[in-house]
């Protein structure tokens, strides 16, 4: 069955570190892969997305991920993250043929240590 | 409106009483979209809207649940007889025909008490 993975619940890391987000799937074929941010109060946003090519995509807010295929994993990185990405981060899997059916990871607490 | 608007922002009700959230889509956008999202829980598709096609309610949780599209623009969905297991925020979501990006509401935070 399609799955989507983020292993870790939350992750605190201090303001001006390094940050990675990690994102597993299960998917037969090559997916649409996706990451959204939901920072509190707001609704989901779109950080980035890849569909095909370039497996190591930018997205806003300084953020990028790598679509890895051999580790089916898309995570997500920041070199250096500042307070107001203190949020909670989600993973999506899409199919090709059918948007709307988005697979979602639960998922991942960015805490931001000052 | 610039982005999706939904309302009400938030919501408590007692057990048993139905309620309505509304959802006003992107201008332009054919495609809408309803999930669920419970306390530390992925988003849970309910209902997808497209054009003037059937929808697909292949995630509705009970007979419950029911949503409509009037116009093709604006969306309400429906939950008769409220459970406590209902609680959880409601996000609406709309995009253009084809496109694999999906824009979202700030959500509808339903309470069952």
């Amino acid at each position: 069955a399609q799955s989507v993975t983020q292993p870790d619940i939350h992750i605190t890391v201090s303001e001006g570190a390094s940050l990675e987000l990690r994102c597993n799937y299960s998917y037969g074929a090559t997916p649409y892969l996706f990451w959204y941010v939901q920072s509190p109060g707001q609704g989901l946003q779109l950080l980035l997305k890849y569909f095909s090519g370039d497996t190591l995509v930018q997205g806003i807010k300084g953020f990028e991920a790598e679509f890895k295929r051999s580790q089916s994993s898309f995570n997500l990185r920041k070199p250096s993250v500042h307070w107001s990405d203190a949020a909670e981060y989600f993973c999506a899997v899409g199919r090709m043929d059918s948007n709307y059916q988005l697979i979602w990871g639960a998922g991942t607490k960015l805490i931001i240590k000052p | 409106g610039a982005g999706v608007s939904q309302s009400p922002s938030n919501k408590v009700t007692e057990k048993g009483k139905d309620v309505e959230l509304r959802c006003d889509p992107i201008s332009g956008h054919t495609a809408l979209y309803w999930y669920r999202q419970s306390l530390g829980q992925g988003l849970e598709f309910l209902i997808y809207f497209q054009g003037n096609s059937a929808p697909d309610k292949s995630g509705l949780p009970s007979d419950r649940f029911s949503a409509e599209r009037t116009g093709g623009s604006v969306s309400t969905l429906t939950i008769q007889r409220t459970q406590q297991e209902d609680s959880a925020v409601y996000l609406c979501a709309s995009s253009q025909q084809g496109a694999s990006t999906i824009y979202f509401g700030e959500g509808s935070w339903l309470t069952v008490v």
